[in-house]
């Protein structure tokens, strides 16, 4: 079984400029998440969809990220415009419909705002 | 607030030692609970997982978990270390019985693994 895909694996750019990631998750997986992974700490939620809705995107600087999850399968996360704060890895992950289903993360973009 | 405490940022222990981990939660009810391990330039891998019963869990490569109520903490255990252990490790909770909700991390313990 694939795992969850992203890409690209790493981005340079400088501030104010515009980036965006890709994910593909598991066939079959309703439920995709962005998280954004800032150095010496865990994961945290940006956004969450469930097929091609928002369940949950009470964390996403929305001024400068936006994501959309078109025909509820691949994913793009955008930002526009870049701070350095921004300097993360963003993870993608994907998990079935029940609650106790295992959330699959992929390897993840590390980008870095100079 | 919901959130995890994970008191030691590193650790290093030596091959073949044994290895605990700890992890605190703070949480209404008792939460789902997750152990996951990431090495360098790759994603997040689920080692175990606790959502009710048994309160020994037992993971993949070798790793185990006690859940102790009293103590609100979900521990992880590893009775003898090999090098290519040597990573971050995630405790991670979420709401029980709530389908899809996201998971809430710790800050992570790098382990480092002396020969």
């Amino acid at each position: 079984e694939a795992g969850v895909a992203q890409s690209p694996r790493y981005k340079i750019i400088e501030k104010r400029q515009s980036v965006a990631f890709w994910c593909n998750p598991i066939s079959g997986h309703a439920t995709l998440y962005w998280y954004q992974q800032i150095l010496g700490q865990g994961p945290k939620l940006l956004i969450q969809f469930q097929n091609n809705g928002v369940v949950d995107d009470s964390q996403l600087p929305k001024d400068r990220f936006s994501a959309e999850r078109l025909k509820g399968v691949d994913s793009t996360l955008k930002i526009q415009p870049a701070k350095l704060e921004d300097s993360a890895v963003y993870l993608c992950a994907s998990r079935g419909l029940l609650s106790t289903d295992t959330q699959y993360f992929g390897p993840g973009t590390r980008l870095t705002v100079l | 607030a919901q959130s995890v405490t994970q008191p030691d940022i590193h650790i290093t222990v030596s091959e073949g030692a044994s290895l605990e981990l700890r992890c605190n939660y703070s949480y209404g009810a008792t939460p789902y609970l997750f152990w996951y391990v990431q090495s360098p330039g790759q994603g997040l891998q689920l080692l175990l997982k606790y959502f009710s019963g048994d309160t020994l869990v037992q993971g993949i490569k070798g790793f185990e978990a006690e859940f102790k109520r009293s103590q609100s903490s979900f521990n992880l255990r590893k009775p003898s270390v090999h090098w290519s252990d040597a990573a971050e490790y995630f405790c991670a909770v979420a709401p029980p019985n709530q389908a899809g909700t996201a998971l809430i991390f710790g800050k992570g313990t790098t382990l480092s693994v002396s020969s």
